[in-house]
């Protein structure tokens, strides 16, 4: 059963750094890219970040391009988003979500971690 | 960037309707669509792939049609467990965007 867990959340100041993870099982992680969402207080999804099956590309949202790094290590199972230079607005519920193959849709997800950015 | 516009924002419904939800795209994007519903305070949970290919485990009352610009979600038989938020998803060019989602409240 394909399960994946974020952590790594919490409240930060603005302008600081902050560092997520994305724990994988249950499905042979080096054979899917892997994406992080976000859901702001109250607001719809924003796709973020995805990073290939074997790190060679990584796109990002316009919102967060060289401000955040989606890394993974496909030897641990995992994930990250370094996320720097955070801002008010990047306050909200960041998810980990597999892509699925060939479909471009996201077909497992997990249930988020919170950030909030406040001074 | 694609922007993704979905029609309506809320939608008000009984047990045993029939509803449509309806998402565009600002340029093609072929059938690189998804749904998916999300309860409150849940993750996402994918419904429809490559605008009408229904997930594996997900009830047949669900179906996506389109291509293109223009898609649809429709749901028929609504039962209570359909309740949630929709949004439509697309992809472009390593960039994948979300629709503002459609309340389907009672």
């Amino acid at each position: 059963q394909v399960h994946l867990v974020e952590s790594g959340g919490g409240v930060v100041q603005p302008g600081k750094s902050l560092r997520l993870s994305c724990a994988a099982s249950g499905f042979t992680f080096s054979n899917h890219g892997m994406h992080w969402v976000r859901q702001a207080p109250g607001k719809g999804l924003e796709w973020v970040a995805v990073i290939w099956y074997d790190a060679t590309d990584k796109y990002y949202a316009n919102s967060v391009k060289g401000r955040f790094t989606i890394s993974r290590d496909n030897s641990r199972n995992t994930m990250y988003l370094q996320m720097d230079s955070l801002r008010a607005e990047d306050t909200a519920m960041y998810y980990c979500a597999r892509g699925g193959g060939g479909t471009n849709a996201l077909d497992y997800w997990g249930q988020g971690t919170l950030v909030t950015v406040s001074s | 960037d694609i922007q993704m516009t979905q029609s309506p924002s809320t939608l008000s419904a009984s047990v045993g309707d029939s509803v449509t939800i309806t998402c565009r795209a600002s340029q093609s994007i072929s059938d690189w669509l998804a749904w998916y519903q999300q309860k409150p305070g849940k993750a996402p949970k994918l419904l429809i792939y490559k605008a009408s290919n229904l997930e594996s485990g997900v009830p047949s009352r669900f179906s996506g049609s389109g291509s293109g610009t223009e898609f649809t979600l429709a749901i028929s038989n609504l039962q209570p467990d359909d309740f949630a938020t929709y949004y439509c998803q697309q992809y472009d060019v390593y960039s994948w965007t979300f629709g503002q989602g459609t309340e389907v409240e009672i």
